[in-house]
């Protein structure tokens, strides 16, 4: 059973980096991808990249964080890591770890996230 | 950068059949997929590649994706099924969500 657990600072200055690491358990962390996605507070989700391992490491990212995010994955601890620098008050969220699905069907690509992490929230705040 | 746009809510009555759109430029050339926000807690998948349900996901649930629309559909609803909906898909690049819908089961 896979699951996913996100670890990290609950609280962070303005204009700090926010640091995230999320845990896997239940499957390999090689050749799958690993999604972070936030929430701020009574909104909608967004999506902030994935990363793929496969003794290679590929990223996609959000176009509008890509200057300053970064994801990242340790295979030894079974963990991947979000950075995100220079943070304001609109980063406040419930961030979210996920495992992605990618693939081509019949009409085109796809990618969706069929497991999540229980989120952990991050409040910027001096 | 490629949009999707729901309405905020819809309601329906336990029993009947809810129908939740997602509309965007050319979505049916795209693959949508469907979470499930209940209070509190993270996002399920209910629906990916359009119209597949995951594992222990309810056969309620079904999925649609034609021209600018797709469509989540749950019949005979439930008062469990009251949540947040997601649509998402991808475009190449990124992974795109829906504002989301507030599902009222009354």
């Amino acid at each position: 059973q896979v699951q996913l657990q996100e670890s990290g600072p609950g609280l962070v200055k303005p204009s700090e980096t926010l640091s995230l690491t999320c845990t896997v358990s239940g499957v390999s962390i090689s050749y799958s991808y690993w999604s972070w996605i936030r929430q701020p507070p009574g909104k909608g989700l967004e999506w902030i990249g994935f990363v793929y391992y496969s003794g290679n490491t590929n990223h996609k990212y959000n176009p509008s964080l890509e200057n300053r995010v970064n994801i990242s994955v340790d295979t030894s601890k079974k963990q991947f890591s979000l950075r995100l620098t220079s943070v304001s008050a609109a980063d406040t969220a419930v961030y979210y770890c996920a495992r992605g699905r990618k693939g081509v069907a019949t009409i085109t690509s796809y990618y969706y996230m069929d497991v999540w992490g229980k989120g952990t929230t991050v409040t910027v705040s001096s | 950068s490629y949009d999707l746009t729901q309405s905020p809510s819809v309601s329906v009555s336990p029993g009947q059949t809810a129908s939740i759109t997602c509309s965007g430029d050319e979505l049916g050339d795209k693959y949508v997929c469907w979470y499930q926000q209940r209070p509190g807690q993270s996002p399920v998948v209910v629906i990916y590649q359009d119209n597949k349900r995951p594992s222990g996901i309810p056969e309620r649930f079904s999925g649609s994706n034609s021209g600018n629309t797709a469509t989540l559909t749950i019949s005979g609803t439930q008062a469990m099924d009251e949540a947040d909906y997601y649509c998402q898909a991808w475009d190449g690049i990124t992974a795109v969500f829906g504002g989301g819908t507030k599902l009222t089961v009354l």
